[in-house]
């Protein structure tokens, strides 16, 4: 069974411009999350989308937006980018059936973004 | 407010002897923890997880255990290999009310000496 997939794999931006990542979850899954790495911030959860619904979301502003097509592909969006913005944006994927479950989260390669 | 601490940054171990991570959580709605290996610049390798109506959980040469009074888990690698060594995150997620959303620690790095 295919992985998690991210594209682009890198992306080199400047400030003020807008960006779109790509995610394709795991065949079956229906849960999509994106999380943020920064080596000042680690790991920081952006927003799930389940079911083509956003169904959590972090503490990040409003320039960051996401959002699920039926067939569970998921793409975020970062508008007006800031040079704080470089990080490695990561997508994992599960069932998204967790409810006391053990539905785990699979992860993708990321999508290393470089504003300038 | 960091409500997953890994609160040894890194960690140095000989080949074949065990390795121990540790990582401890605040948040009492937690129910639900994960181990994840990172190589850098890739996604994290999900290992082993955790529910909180366990204490203890085991796959090959990995164990974790879960201590709900002391909000304390620790992950157990052994022997410890070579190729373990790489940047350790402990998650945690609070099903009932966050659904999916993983809180992460601040990692471990393991090194593994042949």
């Amino acid at each position: 069974k295919a992985g998690v997939t991210q594209t682009p794999r890198y992306l080199i931006k400047t400030r003020g411009q807008q960006v779109t990542l790509s995610c394709s979850p795991i065949s079956g899954h229906r849960s999509v999350s994106w999380y943020q790495q920064t080596p000042g911030q680690g790991l920081q959860f952006l927003f799930e989308y389940f079911s083509e619904t956003q169904r959590n979301k972090g503490n990040f502003p409003g320039r960051f937006s996401g959002r699920q097509f039926s067939n569970s592909r998921s793409e975020m969006n970062v508008s007006t980018l800031e040079l704080g913005d470089s990080a490695l944006y990561l997508c994992a994927s599960s069932h998204g059936t967790s409810g006391g479950g053990t539905d785990t989260q699979y992860f993708g390669p990321g999508t290393r973004l470089t504003v300038l | 407010d960091q409500q997953v601490k890994q609160n040894s940054p890194s960690l140095s171990v000989q080949e074949g002897r065990i390795s121990i991570l540790n990582c401890d959580y605040t948040n009492s709605m937690f129910d639900y923890f994960l181990w994840y290996k990172k190589y850098p610049a890739e996604g994290p390798t999900f290992l082993i997880s955790i529910s909180s109506i366990k204490d203890k959980n085991e796959d090959g040469r990995f164990t974790v255990f879960l201590n709900k009074s002391a909000k304390h888990l620790s992950l157990h690698i052994v022997p410890s290999q070579p190729g373990d060594s790489a940047v350790y995150f402990c998650a945690a997620s609070a099903r009932r009310s966050s659904g999916d959303k993983l809180t992460f620690g601040t990692g471990t790095r393991l090194a593994v000496r042949p």
